[in-house]
């Protein structure tokens, strides 16, 4: 049975980098058909896809997030990682990764995460 | 940018039909999927590929995808089924997702 779990501080002050971990279980992130995904949700507010990354390091995010985002992955430790850069308060959100089944179209996240709150505040 | 909008809210009885709505530029040439997300919980896949159903999904949960518009409908509503469901569908290489709808099952 497939698992993602989210890791990473709680807090984090504005301005500084959001760094969040998802450890995956049950599967292996170097599956060519599927990606690697980071949604979040703002308190009170809809679901906002970060971005995606594949087996290879092809990444793809979202452009509304005009500002530095890396996804990267290691897949010797089934790990993906998030670095969200200059953060402020509206970068308060439940994040979650995600398992993302095909892309363009006809993608679909299948699995999730539990997610975890990140507070930006200093 | 594309936009995905949904009723902010829909209340139901128990065992009538709620019918949820996404509305997009010519979104029946894209592709709808649906998600269930329950107060406290991850949100859960329900409808794919505009009418595709993951396995564990009960039956009562269809979806629909014509025009500008797609449906998520849940026939014989239960009281479980009381959650916010968001639409998301692909622009540009970019994910979009609906505002969201909470479902009120009085």
């Amino acid at each position: 049975q497939l698992q993602l779990q989210e890791s990473g501080p709680g807090l984090v002050k504005p301005s500084e980098t959001l760094s969040l971990t998802c450890t995956v279980s049950g599967a292996s992130l170097s599956y060519s058909t599927f990606y690697w995904a980071w949604i979040r949700q703002p308190p009170g507010k809809g679901l906002e896809w970060i971005g995606s990354i594949v087996y290879g390091g092809t990444t793809y995010y979202n452009p509304s997030l005009k500002r530095q985002n890396t996804i990267s992955a290691d897949t010797s430790k089934s790990q993906f990682s998030l670095k969200l850069s200059s953060v402020t308060a509206a970068d308060t959100a439940v994040y979650y990764c995600a398992r993302q089944d095909g892309m363009g179209s006809a993608g679909y996240f299948d699995y999730w995460g539990q997610g975890t709150l990140v507070t930006v505040s200093s | 940018s594309y936009e995905l909008t949904q009723p902010p809210s829909l209340s139901v009885s128990p065992g009538q039909t709620a019918s949820i709505t996404c509305s997009g530029d010519k979104l029946g040439d894209k592709y709808a999927c649906w998600y269930q997300r329950k107060a406290g919980q991850s949100p859960v896949l329900v409808i794919y590929q505009d009418d595709k159903r993951p396995s564990g999904i009960p039956e009562r949960f269809s979806g629909s995808n014509s025009g500008n518009t797609a449906t998520l409908t849940i026939s014989g509503t239960q009281a479980m089924d009381e959650a916010d469901y968001y639409c998301q569908a692909w622009d540009s290489s970019t994910v979009v997702f609906g505002g969201g709808t909470k479902l009120t099952v009085l």
